[in-house]
């Protein structure tokens, strides 16, 4: 089973603009990362925030977590057509294995 | 510094049969996890080993299994293959030094069971 979901599911917008994602969980957490998959291949990390973060800044990425709400958005400035991919946010809540847990997912259209 | 490989890229098989996927850790990481993505989803853990021993397990059933070699390189098996074992298995690195847990993850193996 998934830890939370993303919101929303699909995402499409133009080059230049911005794209905000939402990811909600469950349980409490050591930190929470956020990471792009291309076309259905490897995972590539993004930005780590830990639980007493409220906000980070890697780039064009901008992520922020409440941990009292249990949300995390994350933002893409000036998105694109190369930010086309689907997003996930996976948290890790310290147990045994240090198992992350993901999301379902945001999947992100970039228009030229 | 190499990443996260994995191997074969691409594998078909049929229901029943016994499949065995390979994944390298990135330089320096000693923890390797596995993870099953169906088509659409997020992925799922299936389980985690660490100075070859497994050190963490999801909900996964037995016929899923794993290995872990001095060089921190893993397998996993899946035997008695079922049609809905059809995913992409993701391997991922980490170092267990780190207290962030950020995991880095390999191309994949997309398996097909027919």
């Amino acid at each position: 089973s998934q830890q939370g979901e993303e919101d929303p599911q699909a995402l499409s917008i133009q080059e230049g603009e911005n794209a905000t994602m939402n990811c909600s969980y469950k349980t409490s957490i050591n930190n929470l990362q956020w990471y792009r998959q291309n076309s259905g291949r490897g995972l590539v990390h993004l930005i780590l925030i830990r639980s007493n973060e409220r906000e980070k800044h890697s780039g064009r990425l901008r992520v922020t977590l409440d941990t009292s709400k249990k949300s995390s958005s994350l933002l893409i400035t000036a998105s694109r057509a190369a930010d086309t991919a689907s997003y996930f946010c996976a948290t890790d809540g310290g147990n045994a294995g240090n198992m992350l847990t993901f999301g379902g997912g945001t999947r992100l259209m970039v228009k030229p | 510094e190499t990443g996260v490989t994995q191997s074969p890229t691409h594998l078909i098989k049929t229901r029943g049969q016994q499949v065995t996927l390979r994944c390298s850790s990135q330089s320096g990481h000693n923890t390797v996890s596995w993870y099953q993505q169906a088509l659409g989803q997020g992925p799922q853990f299936i389980f985690q080993y660490y100075r070859e021993e497994e050190n963490g397990r999801g909900n996964f059933p037995p016929r899923f299994s794993g290995l872990q070699f001095p060089n921190y390189s893993s397998e996993l098996n899946v035997n008695a293959l079922e049609l809905d074992d059809s995913a992409l298995y993701l391997c991922a690195s980490s170092a267990s030094s780190s207290s962030y847990n950020e995991q880095f993850f390999g191309p994949g193996t997309r398996l097909t069971v027919l």
